[in-house]
């Protein structure tokens, strides 16, 4: 089935070391999205991309950056991970403007 | 502004019986409004979708919604509930201000349904 992946499902990160969240997908959408989401809240758009543009929330800190290197794979990097960045971390994708196909999301703790 | 109301923070419902979830919208323009829904420690599943046509809208899972244009609403109902619908329902509307390219959701805060038997 196509699907979107993210691996891992569960991160434990010390404060302030650069942790990595991958996310993959098999929809051969164009668009890809990350979101952050805290207990049970409304998910917070951080960024995507549209194709290989990168389109940064004018709210979102610089201490998150995303990588595209393909259509199939994005990253999503916390430099210097804090105590409120613990979060689940959500990928999504989309045909342009079409409906949006989350993964199953990663839940990220910070110690 | 553009903003999404989901009045209810948890809606009970016993079991068989039908249940409703409700959301407001305000947008400009012609909406294009979605329901999703997220089990714990799952992303969020799309159910449904209205963009034209019919007012009565059907999903997955048994789910259907129903497009009120003078009441700006767009309500998720079942009309019997089972104990596996338990989870946090979310709606959403596509951000009329971006004309291309992606899709950006301004969602509700979400509404929590648990389902007794």
């Amino acid at each position: 089935d196509a699907m979107v992946i993210q691996n891992p499902r569960y991160q434990v990160t010390q404060f302030g070391k650069p942790v990595t969240l991958s996310c993959s997908q098999t929809l051969n959408h164009n668009v890809m999205y990350w979101y952050q989401q805290k207990s049970s809240q409304a998910p917070k758009l951080l960024f995507h991309y549209y194709d290989k543009d990168f389109n940064n929330e004018a709210d979102t800190p610089d201490n998150f950056q995303s990588r595209r290197p393909n259509t199939s794979f994005c990253f999503l990097d916390i430099r210097s991970p804090g105590l409120g960045d613990a979060a689940m971390y959500l990928c999504a994708t989309s045909r342009d403007r079409a409906e949006q196909y989350f993964g199953p999301g990663t839940r990220l703790t910070v110690t | 502004a553009q903003s999404v109301a989901q009045p209810e923070d948890q809606v009970n419902v016993a079991e068989g019986n039908p249940l409703t979830v409700k959301c407001t919208y305000s947008v400009s323009g012609n909406p294009y409004l979605f329901w999703y829904v997220q089990y714990p420690n799952r992303g969020l599943q799309f159910l449904l979708k209205y963009i034209t046509g019919d007012n009565l809208v059907k999903g997955s899972y048994g789910f259907e919604a129903e497009f009120n244009k003078s009441q700006t609403s767009f309500h998720l109902k079942k009309p019997s509930a089972l104990v596996s619908d338990s989870a946090l329902y979310f709606c959403a509307v596509r951000d009329p201000s971006l004309t291309r390219g992606y899709n950006k959701l301004i969602f509700g805060a979400g509404t929590r349904l648990a389902v007794h038997p």
